[in-house]
């Protein structure tokens, strides 16, 4: 049982250049999200799905676009990267309440 | 909507012997309090989970206590181990109901001496 997979593991961008990180959770769970995590800053929402052909901001979406393209995948789009991006971003779907997390994406914009 | 700090931000204990973490929270409303660990490398795990109907859970050597006059709950392990080392995330609801949409603390580094 797979749970929660993302890619990429790491990935270094340039100022201006565009990603998307991709997340599939074969665990049937209705709810999505992408967290991001820095140093002394805890796990920071920045959006969520609630169900699918359904998404919200959290608290941190600016300069991030997430799609839900089916029940499985959530994926968060990076348009144009900047620095203050440079973060560990984390997938996670939902159970009544509990997070099950991926393993993370480190990302780097120089 | 919810603002959650924890404290310390740091902690090191020798094998055998407990910790302890405290969690602040500001909405009275928020009734659900989960924590979460965190091994390097990896994502986070739920450990640990009170409701505010309940004012102490344990789980083995894992207990969660609330003080919901004080809004403040606190997680316990006792016996600590070396696998115990990990950053430990509490959590509270952004929106009373939402008890998947967490405001996360800071998150404290715990480490245990051998």
């Amino acid at each position: 049982n797979a749970g929660v997979t993302q890619t990429p593991k790491f990935q270094v961008l340039k100022t201006g250049q565009s990603m998307t990180l991709q997340c599939a959770q074969d665990m049937n769970h209705n709810s999505m999200y992408w967290y991001r995590q820095d140093p002394g800053m805890g796990l920071r929402l920045i959006y969520y799905s609630a169900s699918e052909g359904t998404t919200d901001k959290g608290e941190v979406p600016n300069g991030y676009n997430v799609s839900r393209l089916n029940k499985r995948e959530f994926s968060l789009r990076l348009e144009s990267a900047a620095p203050s991006q440079t973060s560990v971003y984390f997938c996670a779907s939902t159970r009544g309440g509990e997070l099950f997390f991926g393993e993370g994406s480190r990302l780097t914009v120089l | 909507g919810e603002n959650v700090e924890q404290h310390p931000s740091t902690l090191s204990v020798q094998e055998g012997d407990s910790a302890v973490i405290k969690c602040t929270y500001s909405d009275s409303a928020s009734n659900y309090f989960p924590w979460y660990k965190q091994e390097l490398g990896k994502g986070s795990q739920l450990i640990i989970d009170i409701r505010s109907n309940v004012g102490e859970k344990k789980d083995q050597r894992i207990a969660v206590t609330l003080n919901k006059t004080a809004k403040h709950f606190s997680l316990h392990i006792t016996e600590t181990q070396p696998e115990d080392s990990a950053v430990y995330f509490c959590a509270a609801p952004r929106i009373t109901g939402a008890n998947s949409k967490l405001t996360f603390g800071k998150g404290i580094t715990l480490s245990v001496r051998p």
